[in-house]
């Protein structure tokens, strides 16, 4: 079945600090790929997706691009600010599983002043 | 838009008791939604996909008749956990795909509830 596989953390930075957080894939068709983001208290959400291979997505100076050959979807984002304290989750969703969500473990990030 | 909300935020009930949990599209209507439980520190798992006017599917491992889905209309889905136990306790979060998106396998997700069992 589908899976991702995310970096365990906590990932602990200073502030302006350059920031990725791996995430890789299997899946038995060709999915669409998300990440997405958990402040503290509150729900998911969407920070950036791409669907197809090559496709980058970026959002709030985040980043991501669609690796179909590493079949990989690494979150990177330059200087990161205390707000970016969060838990980040890989997701993908598979056309041949229903559309699903399928999530990674989740990665937390602590950015210190 | 696409703004998700559940009722209550967190709740807590005795042991053998029933608690509903609801979860609203606000502006746009929504023919699937999904409920997931997140433990603490981990990722999130689905339990059940719920589709309006129809029986919701349920992931295996997942007790059909321990949490009981409902979605009556376009807009609202509830999740009620019967007979809860202290190993019900878990944060339900819900989600909700636009259906009059061309995008329709993004998901919109609410809140969460935090559910606690004594």
């Amino acid at each position: 079945g589908d899976s991702v596989t995310q970096m365990e953390g906590p990932v602990t930075l200073s502030e302006e600090a350059f920031l990725t957080i791996n995430c890789t894939y299997t899946a038995t068709g060709y999915p669409s790929l998300f990440w997405y983001v958990q402040y503290p208290g509150e729900g998911l959400q969407l920070l950036l997706k791409a669907t197809k291979a090559d496709d980058k997505g970026s959002n709030k100076g985040f980043e991501a691009t669609y690796r179909k050959e590493t079949t990989s979807f690494h979150l990177e984002k330059g200087s990161v600010q205390v707000s970016d304290s969060a838990v980040y989750f890989c997701a993908l969703s598979d056309g041949a599983a229903g559309n699903k969500l399928t999530f990674g473990g989740g990665t937390r990030v602590l950015v210190k002043p | 838009g696409a703004v998700v909300s559940q009722h209550p935020s967190w709740v807590i009930c005795k042991s053998g008791t029933s608690v509903k949990i609801e979860c609203r599209s606000l502006d746009f209507q929504a023919t699937t939604m999904f409920w997931y439980r997140q433990f603490p520190k981990q990722s999130l798992m689905l339990m059940a996909t719920s589709n309006e006017g129809s029986k919701a599917t349920y992931e295996q491992g997942v007790e059909k008749d321990k949490f009981l889905i409902n979605h009556a209309s376009l807009t609202l889905s509830t999740l009620t956990v019967t007979s809860a136990h202290p190993e019900d306790s878990s944060f339900y979060i819900c989600s909700a795909r636009d259906s009059g998106r061309r995008s329709y396998n993004e998901q919109f997700f609410g809140p969460g509830t935090r559910l606690t069992v004594l």
